[in-house]
């Protein structure tokens, strides 16, 4: 396996589920991300891990639970979610430090909340 | 207000014609990027501009720097079906501590 991978790709769940999402980087980079993508809006950077210590969190509900065990790994956990929580969700890896550095995205896992 | 802002939100052409997608915004860059999402896949890097002033060109895509760095456009020549997909634009702003801000995207459709 190269790149980012995601899993799963689809997920349908109820608002009462709790269920998680996964990625897995295969680059060696030193920063994993989690993005939400909603149609016509841009891309919400929901949360930054750097080394496996979380950076970053914009004001993300606690419905949103992220995990990261080791700098390949990088979990979501998802929780009484709301309908409007309905994304893409994109994970994405890069290697800090470096000027304009190139954000590697996986094919990203389709979350419908019922 | 979105920091950044792209335009036009959605491009509608037939194969072989030229079109230019714009990105602003009031703040400057210390570097921009520009990406292309096809349907069912994550965005993938098309290039990254740093000076400002500086042009880039990838095949048929020409990527444009604005001087103050506050703006860029991605033009393409003789757009193909394949040229389908989601471009954004996403800066490193210097005042928001070089976070990446990326714009809503515009969509592109070329039709054969």
């Amino acid at each position: 396996e190269t790149g980012v991978t995601q899993t799963p790709r689809h997920l349908v769940m109820g608002m009462t589920n709790k269920k998680s999402l996964k990625c897995e980087q295969h680059l060696g980079h030193n920063a994993m991300y989690w993005y939400k993508q909603s149609a016509k809006k841009p891309l919400e950077l929901m949360f930054v891990y750097s080394l496996e210590e979380r950076v970053e969190n914009n004001s993300v509900p606690s419905r949103f639970s992220p995990e990261c065990p080791n700098s390949s790994h990088l979990f979501l956990h998802l929780h009484t979610l709301q309908p409007e929580d309905s994304a893409l969700y994109l994970c994405a890896s890069s290697q800090l430090g470096l000027v304009g550095g190139e954000l590697f995205f996986g094919e990203g896992s389709r979350l419908t909340v019922l | 207000t979105q920091l950044l802002e792209q335009s036009p939100q959605f491009l509608s052409i037939q194969e072989g014609e030229n079109l230019t997608v714009y990105c602003n915004s009031s703040s400057v860059f210390s570097s921009l990027q520009w990406y292309r999402q096809e349907p069912g896949e994550g965005p993938v890097l098309l290039v990254t501009v740093v000076t400002g002033g500086e042009v880039k060109k990838l095949k048929r895509l020409t990527f444009q720097f604005g001087d103050a760095r506050k703006d860029s456009s991605l033009h393409i020549t003789a757009a193909q079906p394949g040229d389908t997909g989601l471009y954004l634009c996403a800066g490193h702003y210097m005042e928001y501590g070089n976070k990446l801000v990326f714009g809503a995207g515009t969509i592109l459709r070329v039709k054969s």
